[in-house]
């Protein structure tokens, strides 16, 4: 299993970010898993994001849920994450993940979004 | 939320040395407890879920014990591979947070 994440490198304070999880070895369609999304940064920590199934179960973050979107094209084989109204607070490296129920079993290697005009 | 604490924050030690790591939930989170490893530049990796289930390749150096609000991590004999941060994890209830981490270092 491999997956990839990608997306812009930086976005503008107010803006929305947009990442985008590339899943290679096994079909996110036909899988009994989650997929999901998690973010770390030195002034927060590991911080769990959301996760969705292809079933259109989603679990996003409370502090989160107004801002932030999962969704998936399993067409692609890939899932998404999308955050509005983006502040300083949200700079991160952000991970995509495969997750058995609501663990994360296996992690992308992350990539680093910075909010910054 | 839960809120999970850890100790201690950092350690030094030498291979071949036992440590012990803590992490403690706020509120009881069962069994619902996991560690997750992280070497610097890298992404995490799952070491043990269920506070004592190794995930597979991993050691059987490593060892999880605990439930509800009090767990521990040891490491027997340690290598030059575990010199790196590790992470407790509930999945009780959401949010689903991690502990602030315990960098282990070489003495």
């Amino acid at each position: 299993l491999q997956m990839q994440e990608s997306g812009p490198g930086v976005v503008k304070p107010s803006e929305t970010l947009s990442l985008t999880c590339s899943v290679s070895g096994d079909s996110i369609s036909g899988s009994l898993y989650f997929w999901g999304w998690i973010r770390q940064s030195p002034g927060r920590g590991l911080e769990w994001i959301g996760r969705l199934s292809q079933t259109g179960i989603t679990d996003i973050h409370p502090a989160l849920r107004s801002r932030a979107t999962l969704s998936m094209d399993t067409s692609k084989n890939q899932f998404f994450l999308h955050l509005s109204s983006v502040t300083a607070a949200d700079t991160a490296v952000y991970y995509c993940a495969r997750l058995v129920g609501k663990l994360p079993d296996q992690w992308g290697q992350g990539t680093l979004v910075t909010v910054s005009s | 939320d839960i809120q999970m604490t850890q100790s201690p924050s950092s350690l030094s030690a030498s291979v071949g040395d036992s440590v012990t790591i803590t992490c403690r939930a706020s509120q009881s989170v069962a069994s619902n407890l996991h560690w997750h490893q992280q070497k610097p530049g890298k992404a995490p990796r799952l070491l043990i879920y269920t506070v004592s289930s190794l995930q597979t390749g991993v050691p059987s150096r490593f060892s999880g014990s605990g439930f509800g609000t009090d767990f521990t991590l040891t490491i027997t004999s340690l290598q030059p591979e575990d010199f790196a941060t590790y992470y407790c994890q509930q999945t009780d209830s959401s949010p689903f947070n991690f502990g602030p981490g315990t960098t282990v270092d070489i003495k």
